[in-house]
């Protein structure tokens, strides 16, 4: 199966500080997606991307799709406590241009978030 | 709209046990996926149901099974149940042809 690099694996800051993590693979994915983990919780989608170049924002989180389609970012401005928790890459598995059913998933970056 | 829901959220079982966990997709998502994460080998991927047929398969002995019903619900089934089939289990929906999955909150498994 494919295998997604994600670093770094745990981050320890303060609030106010951005923070940026990263997810590489060795091929190349459609689509990337990033989620969020809180504890005893299902991840929850964070943002989509869908192209290559492309970078998408929700409110203080940014995310890019790299232009090899190997490599997807994700950064957080100003971060705040409610921050923390394991923010996992992804990416589907597709076939012939058709999205199937498994993601593959990196193995999460933990983050700590001190007030 | 409501969310994928699970259950049990939590179970325990012994060695050699079988159990059944329940998903109930998103309304209108035809599509579930089910996922094991452990510490030690993260998220990965037991198989997706679609139309009430399995069409992905990950790597997992034939102990774990699943089915699909005709209103998109989906149960998965572990027979003989070892201590390293402890995990939290996670099944995921989407739209037909779409990538983005939603996840539910999850069955705690925990064989003793």
């Amino acid at each position: 199966g494919q295998q997604l690099n994600q670093s770094p694996q745990s981050m320890f800051i303060q609030e106010g500080e951005d923070v940026s993590m990263n997810c590489t693979s060795s091929s190349i994915f459609n689509t990337w997606l990033w989620y969020k983990q809180d504890p005893g919780e299902g991840p929850v989608l964070l943002i989509a991307l869908y192209k290559a170049g492309e970078l998408t924002s929700n409110g203080r989180l940014t995310a890019q799709f790299g232009i090899t389609r190997k490599d997807s970012f994700l950064n957080i401005s100003a971060s705040i406590p409610s921050d923390v928790g394991i923010y996992f890459c992804a990416g589907p598995e597709f076939d012939r241009g058709s999205t199937l059913g498994r993601l593959y998933f990196g193995r999460g970056t933990q983050l700590t978030v001190w007030p | 709209k409501a969310g994928v829901t699970q259950t049990p959220r939590y179970l325990i079982k012994t060695r050699g046990q079988q159990v059944t966990l329940s998903c109930s997709p998103i309304s209108g998502h035809r599509s579930v996926s089910w996922y094991q994460q452990t510490p030690g080998q993260g998220l990965q991927f037991l198989f997706e149901y679609f139309s009430e047929t399995q069409r992905n398969k990950g790597n997992f002995p034939g102990r774990f099974s699943g089915r699909q019903f005709s209103n998109s619900r989906s149960e998965m089934n572990v027979s003989t149940l070892e201590l390293g089939d402890s995990a939290l289990y996670l099944c995921a929906s989407r739209r037909t042809g779409g990538a983005e999955q939603f996840f539910g909150p999850g069955t705690r498994l925990t064989v003793l």
